[in-house]
């Protein structure tokens, strides 16, 4: 079946510093992607949708110039954040609809991120 | 606004049956899903239901009411494996999926 491969697993970065978090669709072709933050014991946030070719598009609320979104092929989407602090401490997802109903069964392993 | 609501926690024991419910209020409906969630991992899909009744796949089920706006999903002859987190989403009018906090599972022996 499909699958989302989502790297890395875990990162600890320093404040400030900047953090690349890559979602590879490993054998279908994603023209979208959608990125997805949850906080502790909370729903799972949609950040940002991202599209093959094009900029994404980014949910209220959310910085586009801090969470850097490319998704220059149709198997890689990567979501960079930069100037990273200690709230943006949080799990990240990544999420490929799949299928002729576009059902968001596939989600990338998740990356939790910790800022100190 | 948009709300989907379903209980922050249950308990059960292993071998028995339980019923997660899930209410919600969104501006169209395209769909509902169930996922489960294990502590610090993604969402796995469980379910998709669009049409009203129960679709059952193998020890879980799923129930839709669009009318009265409400999912259930149904576990039976629970594993202690089940403990996780499941998750209610519904595809509103823009196909955005709007996602409940979640509900605690708890299996005793």
């Amino acid at each position: 079946g499909a699958v989302v491969s989502q790297h890395p697993s875990w990162v600890i970065c320093k404040s400030g510093t900047s953090v690349k978090i890559e979602c590879r669709s490993l054998d279908f072709q994603a023209t979208t992607m959608f990125w997805y933050r949850q906080f502790p014991k909370q729903s799972l946030m949609l950040m940002a949708t991202s599209n093959e070719g094009s900029k994404a598009t980014y949910e209220q609320g959310v910085e586009k110039d801090k969470f850097l979104i490319n998704h220059a092929s149709l198997t890689l989407s990567t979501l960079t954040v930069t100037s990273a602090h200690p709230e943006d401490s949080s799990f990240y997802i990544c999420s490929a609809p799949v299928g002729r109903e576009g059902l968001e069964a596939f989600f990338g392993q998740g990356t939790r991120l910790t800022v100190v | 606004g948009q709300n989907i609501d379903q209980p922050t926690e249950m308990t059960a024991t292993e071998g028995a049956i339980v019923q997660i419910n899930c209410t919600y209020q969104t501006s169209g409906f395209n769909g509902l899903f169930w996922y489960q969630q294990h502590a610090g991992e993604a969402p796995t899909f469980l379910s998709y239901n669009v049409l009203d009744g129960l679709e059952e796949k193998g020890r879980f089920s799923s129930f839709l009411s669009r009318s009265k706006g409400y999912s259930y999903l149904l576990l039976k002859e629970l594993q202690m494996k089940d403990s996780a987190s499941y998750l209610c989403a519904v595809k509103d009018s823009n196909y955005q999926l709007i996602w409940g906090a979640g509900t605690k599972l708890i299996i005793k022996p």
